[in-house]
């Protein structure tokens, strides 16, 4: 089975800060891993993910995301966060062994990101 | 990338009633989802629903409680049965591509208030 740990709840920040939002996870097999944000009142969008290759992969508005296999983590990070990155930010992962893109997407119970001015 | 809609986007029921959750999707996939997000919490998953298929459910999830259709590979829907307050949640779908990488893509959900 599979677990994802989020240990933030909450994360608030000012604005140009740099902020890392950090994740754990468990699994007996190899998973792939993402990142979703979702902004208030809307769906869950994908910000980056994790499949192969390169461990550093990065999203299209600054963020990135680093895996650590020995640490089983993948820290989301961003050296300047403005305003507009105010949102909930989910953790998942899925098992490679569940089918690739057909297996279930385990979440953590997400990190709340409040950038003041 | 996949747009995904559902209807309603909310709604405010009372216990005891049904109300039934739809899903569409603007392309053909194979594979749909149905999540709920309690207040306060992260996503869930409640089953997976394949075309031509009976929906696989998740523990703790039965189909007396939410039945799900899939009539093609471009709608699903999910009922929610019998309805308590416990009931009260975000409903997401989410679709798989099929791509190599197992990301999905999701709609907007459907805040259900269950009073």
């Amino acid at each position: 089975a599979q677990s994802v740990t989020q240990l933030d709840s909450q994360v608030p920040v000012f604005e140009e800060a740099p902020v890392e939002l950090r994740c754990n996870y468990s699994s007996s097999v190899s998973v792939y891993l993402f990142w979703y944000v979702q902004y208030p009142n809307q769906g869950l969008q994908l910000l980056l993910k994790y499949l192969s290759g390169s461990t550093l992969v990065e999203s299209i508005n600054g963020f990135e995301a680093e895996f650590n296999k020995s640490q089983t983590s993948f820290h989301l990070r961003k050296p300047s966060v403005h305003i507009s990155d105010t949102a909930e930010y989910f953790c998942a992962v899925t098992p490679w062994g569940y089918g690739g893109s057909q297996g279930n997407l385990i979440f953590g119970k997400g990190t709340k990101l409040s950038v003041k001015p | 990338s996949a747009v995904i809609s559902q209807k309603p986007s909310r709604d405010i029921c009372q216990r005891g009633t049904s109300l039934t959750i739809q899903c569409q999707v603007d392309s053909q996939v194979t594979m749909m989802f149905w999540y709920r997000q309690q207040p306060g919490q992260s996503l869930t998953l409640i089953a997976t629903a394949n075309q031509g298929s009976e929906a696989t459910y998740e523990s703790g999830f039965v189909i007396d409680k939410f039945p799900i259709s899939r009539p093609n590979l471009t709608f699903s829907t999910l009922t929610v049965s019998n309805m308590s307050p416990e009931d009260s949640s975000i409903y997401l779908c989410s679709v798989s591509p099929g791509e190599a990488g197992g990301e999905q893509f999701f709609g907007p959900g459907t805040r259900l208030t269950v009073l």
